[in-house]
């Protein structure tokens, strides 16, 4: 089955303590992007990565970290998480970015998180 | 840069009543446009797209038409059923150098009574 996985999906942690997300398709997907959703404010990019090796910062980077060290990954990592990182993180693929704006995205479960 | 405004919520109707939300975007060039939904504890799930001006994206009886001259792209249904309670963004998706962004509305909650 063509998905997009996560895990966890909850999570509950500390201020400062280091955590990852993990994020993994198996469409041999070249795009895959990492959002945010907070109430009121729909989703915002956090950062994308358009092949592998190749990351970019979105709307709201600031307090996280990617890497693509493989097409099919593409993991989120929370150095020092803080309170106002508490949200719900979605991770989002499609087949390629350039030339080609009406490709689907498929969205992950989600991952929602709450830093104490 | 680009934006999607889509009508407050939350939306309240009752089962077979006709449903309307409204979505206006700021882009530069041709963007695509998409609606997702969003079911209770769930990922989002495309439910319809248009990719050039006066398409129609349809899907499960949801319809919606991109409109170049009003910068909108509108979802309506005719007759809502409570399996259709959600929440519904209206998003947008530029080429070039936006490397594939999707820019999302604030959403609109969508309950659906019998």
């Amino acid at each position: 089955e063509a998905q997009v996985t996560q895990n966890p999906r909850y999570l509950i942690t500390v201020t400062g303590k280091k955590l990852t997300v993990t994020c993994s398709q198996n469409m041999n997907h070249e795009y895959m992007s990492w959002y945010r959703q907070d109430p009121g404010l729909g989703l915002r990019q956090i950062y994308y990565s358009m092949n592998v090796e190749v990351t970019d910062k979105g709307d709201v980077p600031e307090g996280y970290k990617v890497s693509r060290k493989e097409k099919r990954n593409f993991p989120l990592i929370l150095e020092s998480p803080s309170p106002n990182q508490t949200s719900l993180y979605f991770c989002a693929s499609s087949l390629e970015a350039i030339r080609t704006a009406h490709n689907e995205q498929f969205f992950g479960p989600g991952t929602r998180l709450t830093v104490l | 840069g680009d934006s999607v405004t889509q009508m407050e919520g939350p939306v309240t109707l009752s089962e077979e009543a006709f449903l309307t939300i409204n979505c206006t975007y700021t882009a530069t060039g041709y963007p695509s446009l998409f609606w997702y939904v969003q079911y209770p504890g769930e990922g989002l799930q495309l439910l319809l797209k248009a990719t050039k001006a006066d398409d129609k994206g349809s899907n499960k009886g949801f319809e919606a038409t991109y409109r170049k001259e009003t910068t909108s792209f509108h979802l309506e249904k005719g007759s809502v059923q409570v399996s259709d309670s959600a929440v519904y963004f209206c998003a947008l998706r530029a080429g070039g150098t936006s490397y594939g962004k999707l820019t999302f509305g604030q959403g609109t909650i969508l309950t659906v009574h019998p």
